[in-house]
């Protein structure tokens, strides 16, 4: 009874370095999706994705990739980060795209020095 | 451009009486709103929603209604518990998805 997985919980990175956050559900949602929360601003969409294969840009993209290989697994890639790029990530699913409830993961903070 | 706004970072109330959380939105084509609850270190988790085609959707202490010509939703809680003591987020769809949500507002239940 997992639901949304994520990993790491915490990470602190130096601007340059490149890293992977995790997401896994299993509960075969076609539906996958990455926010991340900063003070002030609500949680904002980065990517998305509503098959295997599919992704697309959300609100906040510049600066993240993204890919969906399995249905299982929707990571997030930061190439270069960046201190702007501080936040609190979520990765959160649901069956389809549609109007439904998204069931969210318990968070990345990600510290950029 | 802030599409959906809730404009009390805070709230305050005392156990047992209610908790009003409002939330307004500006884009016409949302059809579809929902409210979330979050405790710190975890993720927000799912506690109401209603579509446009209604005006009022219970569930238990929880009532969320949506006012479509002001383009304005409220969640009410009856009675408060200190255990919703939480940041609440309200969110908007336009059946993509693709959730829009508001800043959140910290709602803290006296004993």
């Amino acid at each position: 009874n997992a639901g949304v997985t994520q990993t790491p919980k915490f990470q602190v990175l130096k601007t340059g370095q490149s890293m992977t956050l995790q997401c896994a559900q299993d509960m075969n949602h076609e539906y996958m999706s990455w926010y991340r929360q900063d003070p002030g601003m609500g949680l904002r969409l980065i990517h998305y994705s509503v098959g295997a294969g599919i992704t697309d840009q959300g609100e906040v993209p510049n600066g993240y990739n993204v890919s969906r290989s399995t249905t299982e697994d929707f990571p997030l890639r930061l190439l270069s980060a960046a201190p702007s790029q501080t936040s609190v990530y979520f990765c959160a699913s649901s069956y389809t795209g549609g109007n439904q409830p998204q069931h969210f993961g318990d968070g990345t903070r990600l510290s950029i020095l | 451009d802030q599409q959906v706004k809730q404009n009390s970072p805070s709230l305050s109330v005392q156990e047992g009486r209610i908790s009003i959380l409002n939330c307004d939105y500006t884009n016409s084509m949302f059809d579809y709103f929902l409210w979330y609850k979050k405790y710190p270190a975890e993720g927000p988790t799912f506690l109401i929603s209603i579509s446009s085609i209604k005006d009022k959707n219970e569930d238990g202490r929880f009532t969320v209604f949506l006012n479509k010509s002001a383009k304005h939703l409220s969640l009410h809680i009856v009675p408060s518990q200190p255990g919703d003591s939480a940041v609440y987020f309200c969110a908007a769809s336009a059946n993509t998805g693709k959730l829009i949500f508001g800043q959140g507002t910290t709602l803290q239940v006296k004993p």
